[in-house]
């Protein structure tokens, strides 16, 4: 149980076009999704928290413009990052968590975002 | 705000040997979560253990346990008969109780298992 997927795995594409990442948690219902961004060889850092219903809570220094997030139901969050350049390249990952506070994130397999 | 911090960068160690794995971490809050995640070269990010801080029993999943000593904010894992599988990037996190769940991750430790 707790399946979280995320789609695409890998997107190429240039400089100027808008990306959406898709978030979804198969078998149970997450009123809670987080967006991470992870640089080569580095941790992962929590862009935004996302709750269905009601609008993203973005970290300090992360732009909302640049980085839409919707959380329309309560089995799907997407990320679209608008207007990509090349330093927006990176690996995005989601996760999930139920509606307890007691349970744990469910992370997705990750997006690796090219921009060229 | 709080930190975690994982001061070995690198470990290997032979097949079927134990490993521990260090994190101390830093906060103001009394009650809160630590998880050990592990990536992978697939990037995919999977929960390893989770330990509550009110409990002061060490939690353990199979070959994985911790040693959760609150007062010292340290919270360190062990893998027992350690096997090639569990090569991977091992992070530390800390979560906050109800209204700040966001995780906090370490830098990583890059965990090899040798055969």
């Amino acid at each position: 149980g707790a399946v979280v997927s995320q789609h695409p795995s890998w997107v190429i594409c240039k400089s100027g076009t808008s990306v959406k990442i898709e978030c979804r948690s198969l078998d149970f219902q997450a009123t809670t999704m987080f967006w991470y961004r992870q640089f080569p060889k580095q941790s992962l850092m929590l862009m935004a928290t996302s709750n269905e219903g009601s609008k993203a809570t973005y970290e300090q220094g992360v732009e909302k413009d640049k980085f839409l997030i919707n959380h329309a139901s309560l089995t799907l969050s997407t990320l679209t990052v608008t207007s990509a350049h090349p330093e927006d390249s990176s690996f995005y990952i989601c996760s999930a968590r139920g509606p307890s506070s007691n349970q744990p994130q469910h992370f997705g397999d990750g997006t690796r975002l090219s921009i060229l | 705000a709080q930190t975690v911090t994982q001061s070995q960068p690198e470990m290997s160690v032979q097949e079927a040997e134990t490993v521990t794995l260090s994190c101390t971490y830093d906060t103001s809050e009394s009650n809160y979560y630590l998880f050990w995640y592990k990536q992978p070269p697939s990037r995919q990010m999977i929960l390893v253990i989770r330990q509550e801080a009110y409990k002061q029993q060490n939690a353990t999943e199979n070959r994985f346990s911790v040693n959760f000593q609150k007062a010292a904010k340290s919270f360190s894992l062990k893998i027992s008969d350690s096997q090639l599988g569990d090569t991977a990037m091992y992070f530390c996190a800390f979560s906050g109780r109800v209204g700040n769940e966001k995780l906090t991750f370490g830098t990583g430790t890059r965990l090899t298992i040798i055969p």
